[in-house]
């Protein structure tokens, strides 16, 4: 159980259009979704958090119109990068949590290259 | 503020034998969370066991267990009969009460298993 999905697990696009990555939970239904930015060789670094039906919480330093989130749903919250530009570039990884669960589980992670 | 920090960048062992990795953390909330996670060179992240810190008893999960010394503030996580699908980076992470709370990671051991 606790299956999280992301989609897509690659994508690579142009500098200047936007990109939308999905996540959703599969066998569960998530209150509470994280979206995280990894480089390489490092730890993840919380972007923001989303709850269902309400705007997302961002970290200190990332931008809100640049990275869009919505959580319509309890099972898929969505991560837009709008106008991307190389410096975008990163591995993306969501994960989810339910109710008062202790535990954030995780999606596969979405690689981005920006051109 | 929250930090959680792991001294060893780089760790080895060899096949079948036993590895502890450390991680220290600083909360001043009484009830919380630890986490060890896993991330393979598939970059997914993996829990691999998870510590309530009102509970004494030290987590285990198979070849997994934790050392928690909540007075010292300390989370080690001991790998038993080493084994080549092991290799990966370690996460050590904490989390406080409350449904939203965001996870809060150090910056990882790289654990490397020898055959």
């Amino acid at each position: 159980g606790a299956v999280v999905s992301q989609h897509p697990s690659w994508v690579i696009c142009k500098s200047g259009t936007s990109v939308k990555i999905e996540c959703r939970s599969l066998d569960f239904q998530a209150t509470t979704m994280f979206w995280y930015r990894q480089f390489p060789k490092q730890s993840l670094m919380l972007m923001a958090t989303s709850n269902e039906g309400s705007k997302a919480t961002y970290e200190q330093g990332v931008e809100k119109d640049k990275f869009l989130i919505n959580h319509a749903s309890l099972t898929l919250s969505t991560l837009t990068v709008t106008s991307a530009h190389p410096e975008d570039s990163s591995f993306y990884i969501c994960s989810a949590t339910w109710g008062v669960s202790e535990t954030q589980y995780f999606g596969p992670g979405t690689r981005l290259l920006v051109l | 503020a929250q930090t959680v920090t792991q001294s060893q960048p780089e760790m080895s062992v060899q096949e079948a034998e036993t590895v502890t990795l450390s991680c220290t953390y600083d909360t001043s909330e009484s009830d919380y969370y630890l986490f060890w996670y896993k991330q393979p060179p598939s970059r997914q992240m993996i829990l691999v066991i998870r510590q309530e810190a009102y509970k004494q008893q030290n987590a285990t999960e198979n070849r997994f267990s934790v050392n928690f010394q909540k007075a010292a503030k300390s989370f080690s996580l001991k790998i038993s009969d080493s084994q080549l699908g092991d290799a990966a980076m370690y996460f050590c992470a904490l989390r406080g009460q409350g449904g939203s709370e965001k996870l809060v990671f150090g910056k990882g051991t790289k654990l490397t298993v020898n055959p």
